[in-house]
């Protein structure tokens, strides 16, 4: 199975901290992407990184790949309480279907 | 459409009838993909539509589970013979093409009492 799983299961940090979320995988891979999901919503998609690709950039977000070791992690800077929700990673190749794992519940505590 | 609409957003059904719920993908997306998220839980796959190309059924649970995509546009997952294991919401996403993002539906939540 292509299936990631996030680390840790639940994550709960002080406004204006970091959040440092896993994710491993078991198969090669494409890309890799993180989700971010409020409760009870749809997901909205955060950040996409190519196997080719270590580490990328947006915003506040930062992503690492290492196929190596079938890894990622997602960093969030300077959290806000808005940045509570949960995080999903999603794994695929081409014209496959996408998995994502279980995710990490992220509180952020104003 | 702007983005992808899923109906009905609630659905209450007894156990036993058939449900169908309904996903419109942004125009144009290529790929289609069906969720189903527990509560509290990650989301499950279920199905994919890709093209004309045949489907990928394998995370259909059982044969009670079923969908369409008609036109290469709408798809409808039916339920039939609804069990209380079936309470979940259900996530439709589409995708332009072979790769990139997934853009979500805000999912059809189906309470089987």
């Amino acid at each position: 199975s292509q299936q990631g799983e996030e680390d840790p299961q639940a994550l709960s940090i002080q406004e204006g901290e970091n959040a440092t979320m896993n994710c491993s995988y078991k198969t090669s891979i494409n890309n890799l992407q993180w989700y971010r999901q409020n409760s009870g919503r749809g997901l909205v998609h955060l950040i996409l990184i190519r196997s080719n690709e270590r580490e990328k950039h947006s915003g506040r977000l930062r992503v690492t790949l290492d196929t190596s070791k079938k890894s990622s992690s997602l960093l969030i800077t300077a959290s806000r309480a808005a940045d509570t929700a949960s995080y999903f990673c999603a794994t695929g190749n081409y014209g496959q279907n996408f998995v994502f794992g279980p995710g990490t519940r992220l509180s952020v505590l104003p | 459409g702007a983005g992808v609409s899923q109906s009905p957003s609630n659905k209450v059904t007894e156990k036993g009838k058939d449900v169908e719920l309904r996903c419109d993908p942004i125009s144009g997306h290529t790929a289609l993909y069906w969720y189903r998220q527990s509560l509290g839980q990650g989301l499950e796959f279920l199905i994919y539509f890709q093209g004309n190309s045949a489907p990928d059924k394998s995370g259909l649970p059982s044969d009670r589970f079923s969908a369409e995509r008609t036109g290469g546009s709408v798809s409808t997952l039916t339920i039939q013979r609804t069990q209380q294991e079936d309470s979940a919401v259900y996530l439709c996403a589409s995708r332009q093409g072979v790769t990139g993002e997934l853009f979500f539906g805000e999912g059809s939540r189906l309470t089987v009492l």
